[in-house]
């Protein structure tokens, strides 16, 4: 099955300055990468995904890269703020009913963006 | 992801005894899934519906059952055969027509404690 790795599994960064997260993937048929943001006692919450027919993907200070042939991604977040904090997940998918659109997910980055 | 519900926000299981987690959702989605979180860990998949009456195992099942006898509900009963239920329990629903169909939303979760 799928298997997702994520680096680091905590990052303290400095407010202003940009964080990034990798996740490696196993799986060369997986299509679908969501990142997910995590605050404490919450519900994960959607913030940005790609699929596999683009390279890139920015929404205002958080950007997504994708390299297939290197089966790695990362999740990029520029000036970063306080109510950046938290955990984030990246996850992998095969996509479509017969693969059930089912999610794996990296071990999560605890984000800590100091003041 | 403010249409899907879970309760109780507690629950407390004692030794032996079989307990039942809720999951609604209103968003007209076909498919449901059901993730155990562990503190400091990232989500692992334990049940999914693709569709009324029918569901799988994920990569947890063992110890937990479900049922899917009405689109917008997948209850999930963790068994006294689960020896170590302590967790965070995540719902998740996503739509199976095409365009995003691989997005997933989550419910706020149930934290599950044994007495």
């Amino acid at each position: 099955g799928e298997n997702v790795e994520q680096h680091p599994s905590t990052l303290s960064v400095q407010e202003g300055d940009s964080a990034v997260i990798k996740c490696t993937y196993s799986d060369s048929a997986s299509n679908y990468f969501p990142w997910y943001k995590q605050e404490l006692g919450k519900r994960p919450q959607l913030i940005i995904d790609i699929r596999s027919n683009v390279g890139e993907k920015k929404d205002q200070r958080i950007a997504v890269t994708l390299n297939k042939t290197a089966k790695h991604f990362s999740l990029h977040i520029t000036e970063t703020q306080p109510e950046d904090s938290a955990v984030y997940f990246c996850a992998a998918s095969k996509g479509g009913e017969a693969a059930g659109n089912k999610l794996t997910f990296g071990g999560g980055t605890r984000v800590l963006v100091k003041p | 992801d403010g249409g899907i519900t879970q309760s109780p926000k507690y629950l407390f299981r004692k030794e032996g005894q079989n307990v039942t987690l809720s999951c609604e959702q209103n968003l007209n989605h076909d498919a449901m899934y059901w993730y155990r979180q562990d503190p400091g860990q990232g989500l692992r998949l334990i049940y999914y519906s693709q569709i009324v009456n029918d569901f799988q195992k994920g990569d947890i099942a063992e110890g937990y059952s479900v049922s899917r006898e009405k689109k917008e509900s997948f209850p999930l009963t963790v068994t006294s055969a689960q020896k170590n239920p302590t967790a965070f329990y995540l719902c998740a629903s996503s739509s199976t027509t095409s365009g995003g169909r691989e997005t997933q939303y989550f419910g706020p979760g149930t934290r599950l404690l044994v007495l």
